[in-house]
């Protein structure tokens, strides 16, 4: 089975500052696709970005970037320019190919102005 | 123009009723989901279907039950419910191909009084 771990329950940063969430996964399977979601206080979740396991190249969604090793199982999200709208959960996923997709306990994220 | 959407947003109802969440999506997407949201943010898949078939279909109690009457549509009705019952529940739906996103409804808060 496929577990996902997010080790920061809680993290802030300073408006305009970066700051990096972590995200680790266990995994036997060979293809599969790693995404980060967004959970607003309004409860909507709403894909931040997404990254398929045989691609090297770390995707990017313009202040969003994540840093994706393969070997080491891990998915980093980094949000350059904190604004305050970035506050929310941020959940990191886990897909197979056949769309079973797994969560992350999530990470409360405030950017404080 | 919503792409997912669910109802009702909000579901107050007695223990031991049971009642149901609607859930239609107009992305034209063959894959539809339900997932858990509980009290601690965790979010849990509960049942996929595609193409009207199921797919997933996790440890969940029985009293659960989805149905889809279309590609479109996929509704989940709950007998008899309990007390731990009370959560959000979100519909999503994604296409069938396994790098494409899920596009999350709002969400239903259940209590159970």
């Amino acid at each position: 089975a496929q577990t996902v771990t997010q080790s920061q329950p809680e993290m802030s940063v300073q408006e305009a500052e970066t700051v990096t969430l972590s995200c680790t996964y266990d995994t036997s399977e060979s293809n599969y696709y790693l995404f980060w979601y967004k959970q607003p206080p309004s409860r909507q979740m709403i894909l931040v970005i997404r990254q398929e396991a045989y691609k090297q190249q770390n995707a990017t969604e313009n202040r969003f970037s994540v840093n994706f090793q393969k070997a080491a199982k891990s998915f980093s999200l980094k949000i350059s320019d904190s604004q305050l709208g970035d506050t929310a959960m941020y959940f990191c996923a886990f897909m197979k190919p056949d769309n079973d997709m797994r969560f992350g306990a999530g990470t409360r994220l405030t950017v404080k102005p | 123009d919503t792409a997912v959407s669910q109802t009702p947003k909000y579901l107050v109802t007695q223990m031991g009723n049971d009642k149901s969440i609607k859930c239609e999506q107009n992305l034209g997407h063959d894959t539809m989901y339900w997932y858990k949201q509980d009290s601690k943010k965790f979010l849990k898949i509960m049942f996929s279907y595609n193409n009207k078939e199921l797919i997933i279909n996790e440890t969940v109690p029985n009293r659960f039950s989805p149905k889809s009457p279309d590609k479109a549509h996929l509704n989940l009705h709950i007998n008899s419910l309990e007390l731990g019952d009370s959560a959000v529940y979100f519909c999503a739906s994604s296409h069938k191909a396994g790098n494409q996103p899920q596009h999350f409804g709002d969400g239903t808060r259940l209590s159970i009084l």
